[in-house]
This record gives C-alpha cells, sequence and structure tokens, in this order.
C-alpha cells in the first residue's frame, strides 16, 4: 500500500532556532499533503494544505511566517517551524491524497520539542 | 462546516467482547468516511472507509463500521476484541469528491482489558 515517510522522528532544538520536517511520498505522487498538530491527548488539528506547485493554504490562526510550507516536487512537502518556541512543541503529523482511491496516507509523525 | 463527534472519550472493553466506538457527521452532500487509529507516538493508522455502495464497510484487523445516512454515524466496532487493539482511535469526514481535507472526531480512547 501507499507508504509516507515522515522524517525527523523525533528533534529537540533551541528556542529561536528552525527546525525543517519532510514528509515523502514514497510509491505514489501526491498533488496535496496537510500538515496537522496534535497536542497531547487531543485530535489533530489542521494546519496548512500544501499544493504541489502553489502557495499553501493555512487555516484560520496558523501563522504562515511562523510555519513555512514548501511542496516543491510531486512527493516531497516540508514544513519549517521558523524561530522556534517552547508554545511550539507538539506532535506534527503530515498526510498525503491519494488520488486513485480517496484515500489518505499518514507520516508517523514528528515530536519537537524545544527547549 | 462539517464537523464529526465522538461522543466517548474512552471506551473500557473485556477482552474477547464485542467492542463499539461511535461517531456521528455533519456535511454538506455525499460524506466520505475513514477511520483511523493511533498507537503512542505514531502516526494515523488507515481501518476502513466508506465511499459509496454498501452500507457495511469491512476494513483491517477484524474492524468494521454501518454507514447509517439516517442517523449521520459511522460506528466502528469489532467483534472479539483483543488486548492489542487498545489505542486512540479517530473518525473523519469528506465532503464527497468535491471535498479535500479530512474533519477529524477528538478520538477516543480503547481500553481493553485482559
Amino acid at each position: 500500500g501507499a507508504v509516507v515517510s515522515q522524517h525527523p522522528s523525533r528533534v529537540i532544538c533551541k528556542s529561536g532556532t528552525s527546525v525543517k520536517i519532510e514528509c515523502r511520498s514514497l510509491d505514489f505522487q501526491a498533488t496535496t499533503m496537510f500538515w496537522y498538530r496534535q497536542f497531547p491527548k487531543q485530535s489533530l488539528m489542521l494546519m496548512a494544505t500544501s499544493n504541489e506547485g502553489s502557495k499553501a493554504t493555512y487555516e484560520q490562526g496558523v501563522e504562515k511566517d511562523k510555519f513555512l510550507i514548501n511542496h516543491a516536487s510531486l512527493t516531497l512537502s516540508t514544513l519549517t517551524v521558523t524561530s522556534a518556541h517552547p508554545e511550539d512543541s507538539s506532535f506534527y503529523i503530515c498526510s498525503a491524497r491519494e488520488l486513485s482511491n480517496y484515500g489518505y496516507t499518514f507520516g508517523s509523525g514528528t515530536r519537537l520539542t524545544v527547549v | 462546516a462539517q464537523s464529526v463527534a465522538q461522543p466517548e472519550d474512552q471506551v473500557n472493553v473485556a477482552e474477547g467482547n464485542p467492542l463499539t466506538v461511535k461517531c456521528t457527521y455533519s456535511v454538506s452532500g455525499n460524506p466520505y468516511l475513514f477511520w483511523y487509529v493511533q498507537y503512542p507516538n505514531r502516526g494515523l493508522q488507515f481501518l476502513l472507509k466508506y465511499i459509496t455502495g454498501d452500507n457495511l464497510v469491512k476494513g483491517s484487523y477484524g474492524f468494521e463500521a454501518e454507514f447509517n445516512k439516517s442517523q449521520t454515524s459511522f460506528h466502528l466496532k469489532k467483534p472479539s476484541a483483543l488486548v492489542s487493539d487498545s489505542a486512540l482511535y479517530f473518525c473523519a469526514v469528506r465532503a464527497g469528491a468535491a471535498g479535500n481535507k479530512l474533519t477529524f472526531g477528538g478520538g477516543t480512547r480503547v481500553l481493553v482489558k485482559p
């Protein structure tokens, strides 16, 4: 089946630095990818929709300058958390939409800790 | 706007007993419905989906769900629960073929006791 690889699985960074998270569709082309944030024991909150070759669409309340999304190819989308602060610590999950069967495949998530 | 409700934060069941996780939805047009399971510090694993056709959908690991249009529900069921089914379960909806993004319910934690 379809596989989405998300890297890194865990990252610890210092406050004020930037962190990049990669999301790759391994065996299918994903024109649309999604980035979610999940707080402990809570549901997934959609942050933005990433479209290949165009600007991402951000959900209300999500700072586009803080959470930079790039979808430069049909198999790779990246989320960069810029000038990270402790409140950005969270679990980030990406998802890629499969056009062939209306399915969505999720990455394994990235645990970001900002110290 | 589309929404999903999972009325139970947690479901406790004894191993071997039937498991049901409830989900109701609200969406314009025909819904595409999904169930996912999440283990600690992991992404979401797909269990099953309803797009069209038979209301009873069979999925992975012995799970099934029944689409009920009149009650706008899509409850997840398993006839005989295993301890390894203990996890966090999410129901999600998309607004049919024209829709794009998924809206998730709040999640239901399932605890299967031996």
